[in-house]
């Protein structure tokens, strides 16, 4: 079946420190993948979005590249920001179903 | 512009307490809905969404149960909460008729069953 697989956490970095945080997928069809964000006691928010393969997401200095070829969906920032700390989840639709399949969600503490 | 609420925040319950969640949608005609939920230290995981009223899928066994009485209201229930039952609990609602649309999730209600 789908699933998404995200690297585990906490993820604790320095402010202004360049982001990384994986995410790889099993998926049949030809999913549209997703970063969303939860922010302390909040909902999610959707981040960014890619519906095909080679699509670059991007939004509030994020990105992501959606890889068929490693099943890979990585989110990047070049410099971090106290206020990036949140929850990350990366997601997918499944083309024939609709259903948004979460990942467990990584934390991302960044400090002063 | 459409607007999804939730109620309510913060709840308290008993064990063996009924439940009510209610999840309402503005500005959009038959969307798609979901409920979602988020234990403590976990991932989200999906317990039912609807594509219309009446139509609700159930996507793992469970003490809750859902209901669409309306096109634009999802609401969330149990007859008897378990202990097991704590957690943040999510709306969320999708464009009706596109699949890979992503989802606008309401801001959440957690629940503490005591």
């Amino acid at each position: 079946g789908n699933s998404v697989t995200q690297m585990e956490g906490p993820v604790t970095l320095s402010e202004e420190a360049f982001l990384t945080i994986n995410c790889t997928y099993t998926a049949t069809g030809y999913p549209s993948l997703f970063w969303y964000v939860q922010y302390p006691g909040e909902g999610l928010q959707l981040l960014l979005k890619a519906t095909k393969a080679d699509d670059k997401g991007s939004n509030k200095g994020f990105e992501a590249t959606y890889r068929k070829e490693t099943t890979s969906f990585h989110l990047e920032k070049g410099s971090v920001q106290v206020s990036d700390s949140a929850v990350y989840f990366c997601a997918l639709t499944s083309s024939n179903t609709g259903k948004l399949i979460f990942g467990q969600g990584t934390t991302l503490q960044v400090k002063p | 512009s459409q607007t999804i609420h939730q109620w309510p925040a913060t709840l308290v319950q008993p064990v063996g307490s009924p439940l009510s969640l209610e999840c309402t949608v503005e500005g959009t005609s038959n969307p798609n809905l979901y409920w979602y939920r988020q234990a403590a230290g976990r991932g989200l995981q999906l317990l039912f969404y609807s594509v219309g009223i009446g139509q609700i899928s159930s996507e793992v066994p469970q003490n809750l149960s859902a209901s669409r009485p309306q096109d634009r209201q999802f609401i969330l229930s149990s007859k008897k909460l378990l202990l097991s039952d704590s957690g943040f609990y999510l709306c969320a609602w999708s464009d009706p008729g596109r699949l890979n649309s992503p989802l606008h999730f309401g801001n959440g209600t957690r629940l503490t069953v005591t």
